[in-house]
C-alpha cells in the first residue's frame, strides 16, 4: 500500500474544463513534487514544494496551478488543457532536512478530449 | 542530447538470468542515484539508491555506480516473472531543496519470460 495517495486515478475532461488533481501523503515528508509522465518519455518535473513553499517551476504553462495547503496535501488545477497534456499525472513526496529518495503515488492518468 | 540515457528495450530474458541494467548520464553535478520499478497501471516504486560510486545489494538487485564514466548499473539475479516491469534510473544534484529533483531515464521495459 502506498503512502502517497492520488485522486483520482483516472479522469477525462474536455478542454474548457476546470478540475484539479488531488495528492496526500501518510510518511511525515515535508517536500512535495509534481511530475508528468507521457508515452515514450522521461518523467517531467513540474513543481517542487517545500515546507509549502513552491521552490521550482519548471517552465510549466500558466494553464497548470499547483497548490500545497499543508505538507500533507498538494492540489494542481487545471484549466483549459489542450490535448498534448494527456498524461499520467504524478505526486511524490520526500523527506526534506537532507537528502532522501521521493516515493510515489499510482498517478492520476488524464485525457483530454 | 539528453541528461541521462537510458536503452528503452523492450528487454526479453528467461526465468533465472541476470539481467543488466543501465543508463549513462551527462551532468557530473549529479550525485545521488536510484533505480525505480513500475508496474503497468502503476507509480513507479523505489528499489534502490546509493551516493558514492561502487555496489550496493539488496537481495537479488545490486546497484552499481561508476562516476568517472558517468555510468550506473542494476542487476537483477535469478529474475523471476514478477520483475517484468519497466525499470527507470533517475538521478539529482544534492541536498538543497532546489536541487534534489529527480532527472529520470526513459525506461527500459523488462519482460522475464516463465
Amino acid at each position: 500500500e502506498t503512502g502517497v495517495t492520488q485522486t483520482p486515478r483516472h479522469l477525462v475532461m474536455g478542454m474548457t474544463n476546470k478540475k484539479s488533481l488531488k495528492c496526500e501523503q501518510h510518511l511525515g515528508h515535508n517536500a512535495m513534487y509534481w511530475y508528468k509522465q507521457s508515452a515514450k518519455k522521461p518523467l517531467e518535473l513540474m513543481f517542487v514544494y517545500s515546507l509549502e513553499e513552491r521552490v521550482e517551476n519548471n517552465s510549466v504553462p500558466s494553464r497548470f496551478s499547483p497548490e500545497c495547503p499543508n505538507s500533507s496535501h498538494l492540489f494542481l488545477h487545471l484549466h483549459t488543457l489542450q490535448p498534448e497534456d494527456s498524461a499520467l499525472y504524478l505526486c511524490a513526496s520526500s523527506q526534506g532536512t537532507d537528502w532522501q529518495p521521493q516515493h510515489f503515488g499510482d498517478g492520476t492518468r488524464l485525457s483530454i478530449l | 542530447q539528453k541528461e541521462v540515457e537510458q536503452d528503452p528495450g523492450p528487454l526479453s530474458v528467461p526465468e533465472g538470468a541476470i539481467v543488466s541494467l543501465n543508463c549513462t548520464y551527462s551532468n557530473s553535478a549529479f550525485q545521488y542515484f536510484m533505480w525505480y520499478r513500475q508496474y503497468s497501471r502503476k507509480g513507479p516504486e523505489l528499489l534502490m539508491y546509493t551516493y558514492s560510486s561502487g555496489n550496493k545489494e539488496d537481495g537479488r538487485f545490486t546497484a552499481q555506480v561508476d562516476k568517472s564514466s558517468k555510468y550506473i548499473s542494476l542487476f537483477i539475479r535469478d529474475s523471476q516473472p514478477s520483475d517484468s516491469a519497466t525499470y527507470l534510473c533517475a538521478m539529482s544534484r544534492g541536498r538543497d531543496t532546489g536541487r534534489r529533483a529527480l532527472t529520470f531515464g526513459s525506461g527500459t521495459r523488462l519482460q522475464v519470460q516463465p
